[in-house]
């Protein structure tokens, strides 16, 4: 399976966007690329799914050029609660998929 | 939310001690993970099970143990627990039948070995 590079940590202030970039560059043609959010002492939540082009839901963007070796978390106007951990990974459906979260991009806002 | 149930949500034992962790699920799933998370190290797969008595291996399986049962019910035991096994453990579960699988996680489980 397509392994993640993120970065480790990002900083931002209240009411800016958010993009984080997470690299798979191995990505194979059935991968689907998800997005993870978790916040301290919970576990992690889905937030975004996409395998090409542009998906937008209630909580963030994902952008995925037509390589699909990269993807681009999108959040808009963060506040102090988006402060959390965002995890990318290359999921697969059907089975025989084993899940690496590595350690995520720690995402903090300040005021 | 997805139907998933940690017990016991926090524990305190000793070193040498057996310990068992339940996982429960209400989603009829076919997958059960089972997760330990530590500072710096991020999420690591223990084990899963992708049905009744079938599970395997993970990342970090050494001094554990699973079994399944039921559908709903993935349990995770510590035979002899070590002080290197405090650690914060989430289960999760997932059904890859559609599209890229998506994980439902627990509330998690802080376990502390003295």
């Amino acid at each position: 399976l397509a392994k993640t590079t993120q970065p480790i940590s990002m900083d931002s202030y209240e009411g800016q966007e958010v993009n984080i970039t997470c690299s798979h560059n191995n990505i194979a043609t059935n991968d689907y690329i998800t997005w993870y959010q978790q916040f301290p002492s919970q576990g992690p939540r889905f937030i975004i799914q996409g395998y090409k082009t542009k998906v937008t839901n209630e909580v963030a963007s994902l952008f995925i050029p037509a390589d699909r070796k990269s993807s681009t978390l999108s959040l808009p106007r963060v506040s102090l609660s988006d402060t959390a951990v965002y995890y990318c990974l290359v999921a697969r459906g059907g089975g025989s998929y084993i899940p690496t979260f590595g350690r995520g991009t720690s995402l903090i806002v300040h005021p | 939310d997805a139907g998933i149930t940690q017990s016991p949500r926090h524990k305190v034992t000793e070193t040498g001690t057996p310990v068992t962790l339940r996982c429960h699920q209400t989603e009829n799933h076919r997958y059960m993970y089972w997760y330990r998370q530590d500072p710096g190290h991020g999420l690591r797969l223990i084990h899963y099970s992708y049905g009744v008595k079938d599970t395997d291996k993970g990342e970090v399986s050494d001094g554990y143990s699973v079994s399944r049962s039921k559908t709903e019910d993935f349990l995770l035991t510590l035979e002899s627990a070590t002080s290197s096994q405090t650690s914060v453990y989430f289960c999760a579960i997932s059904d890859p039948r559609g599209a890229g699988d998506t994980q439902y996680f627990g509330p998690g489980t802080r376990l502390t070995v003295l």
